[in-house]
């Protein structure tokens, strides 16, 4: 399993980005996928996440980013996508995708991460 | 915004064993939600290291170990060894429909 995230840089408050995450080694279509964040220096945040197709493709975001923040999937190219829109200064972190899974119908946790991709926002 | 409370820093000498609390509350780890660690190495992604409280994924040693007991979950490393420097985080799910992840703990060999 191999996750790479691009599409990270430099942008200015308010300004728009949409970041990449190329998956190879399962098959990308049966898995829900997931953002997190992580601000320099600090914790992991949850970003949002993406059912499968199976499950209608349905998204759920973090409040900090809902209305905000995109997540989409195309299946076809295996690569899941996070467009970020009104960017703030808040949002300067580097940002992981990952694969998740789950036991029976309990909450997913998150199997393998990406490298990840800094994304800084600032004047 | 870090949900789940742990210790900011634990250490031991190489060859001992350490744990790390998780600290929640009733809206998540007390929700009967399942608790999972990850291991951040310096400068890279964070790894899957125990799931569903107890469980190794494939290639984790059997030095860690994770266990879950109430609001609370816990992981022990024992054999501390030097390639163990790293920061820790514990992850749930919560109530209100969000993933929430512990504040850190860094673990340092003496």
């Amino acid at each position: 399993v191999q996750l790479v995230e691009s599409g990270g840089g430099l942008v200015k408050p308010g300004q728009s980005l949409r970041l990449s995450c190329t998956a190879s080694g399962f098959t990308f279509g049966d898995f829900p996928m997931s953002w997190f964040r992580q601000a320099p220096g600090k914790g992991l945040e949850w970003v949002g996440f993406i059912r499968s197709k199976a499950y209608g493709e349905t998204t759920e975001y973090a409040a900090s980013v809902k209305g905000r923040f995109t997540i989409s999937r195309d299946d076809s190219k295996s690569i899941a996508y996070l467009q970020m829109n009104s960017l703030e200064t808040e949002d300067t972190a580097v940002y992981y995708c990952t694969r998740a899974i789950r036991s029976g119908d309990s909450p997913y946790y998150f199997d393998f991460w990406g490298q990840g991709t800094l994304v800084t926002v600032s004047s | 915004q870090s949900v789940l409370t742990q210790p900011p820093s634990v250490s031991g000498a190489p060859g001992q064993r350490v744990t790390i609390s998780c600290t929640g509350s009733s809206s998540n780890i007390g929700a009967h939600y399942d608790v999972h660690w990850y291991r951040q190495l310096p400068r890279t992604a964070p790894k899957l290291l125990i799931y569903d409280n107890n469980n190794r994924p494939s290639g984790v040693p059997d030095r860690f170990s994770g266990s879950k007991s109430g609001t609370s979950a816990s992981l022990a490393i024992t054999g501390l060894q030097a390639e163990d420097e790293a920061d820790y985080y514990c992850q749930s799910y919560d109530l209100s429909g969000v993933y929430v992840f512990g504040t850190g703990t860094k673990v340092t060999v003496l």
